[in-house]
């Protein structure tokens, strides 16, 4: 079973409007989350985690993400998009498989329109 | 602080051949994981080196293979290639093997073609 999973494959919003990417677990993750971006040709930078500390989780460039565990999810959230938020995000999850490894969802691609 | 650093950046290679490509973990780091990411796709898990072991391993192939060495740099190799292997190979870099309280740091990828 996909530890996690990302609904939506691509979002397009407008510069200022909200962004929301979201994401879904499974029962099955330890609680710890993860937030990932992609720029264009980079490897992928830590936006934000979900440690257990505080459920509402924030993270670099105004992102934050709010961890529910009766919806077994891990939306990321922003309330204005600037031009400069478009890239690849990714949702994770460490699992022990032998390793201690990440589990990405398979990532959403957001747009923002002028 | 010099950050994960990846070469080559890109590489193109026949089906058949074999690839070895190298990670520069970054200062104070002890553990490495590899990743694959086929194109469109999120990062696949390919395996983890913590104090020069292996630690663990995802589901691929023995044709894959790494080391990790006193440095702590890493090598991932690629024996007899197959077209799939086309893919941005992503090396991580941490404190220790636990990743819930430590942040992987990525390196930039190594774009691999195999034609």
């Amino acid at each position: 079973a996909q530890s996690v999973t990302q609904l939506g494959s691509h979002v397009s919003v407008s510069e200022g409007a909200l962004v929301l990417l979201r994401c879904n677990y499974s029962s099955s993750v330890p609680p710890y989350l993860f937030w990932y971006v992609q720029y264009p040709n980079q490897g992928l930078q830590l936006l934000l985690k979900y440690t257990s500390a505080a459920t509402l989780v924030k993270g670099i460039n105004g992102f934050e993400a709010e961890f529910k565990k009766s919806e077994t999810s891990f939306h990321l959230t922003k309330p204005s998009a600037h031009m400069s938020d478009a890239a690849e995000y990714f949702c994770a999850a460490p699992i022990i498989q032998g390793a201690q490894k990440l589990v990405f969802g398979q990532g959403t691609r957001l747009t923002i329109n002028p | 602080e010099t950050g994960v650093t990846q070469s080559p950046t890109h590489l193109i290679k026949t089906r058949g051949q074999q690839v070895t490509l190298r990670c520069s973990s970054q200062s104070g780091h002890n553990t490495v994981s590899w990743y694959q990411q086929a194109l469109g796709q999120g990062p696949q898990f390919i395996f983890q080196y913590y104090r020069e072991e292996e630690n663990g391993r995802g589901n691929f192939p023995p044709r894959f293979s790494g080391l990790q060495f006193p440095n702590y740099s890493s090598e991932l190799n690629v024996n007899a290639l197959e077209l799939d292997d086309s893919a941005l190979y992503l090396c991580a870099s941490s404190p220790g093997a636990e990743l819930s309280y430590n942040e992987q740091f990525f390196g930039p990828g190594t774009r691999l073609t195999v034609l």
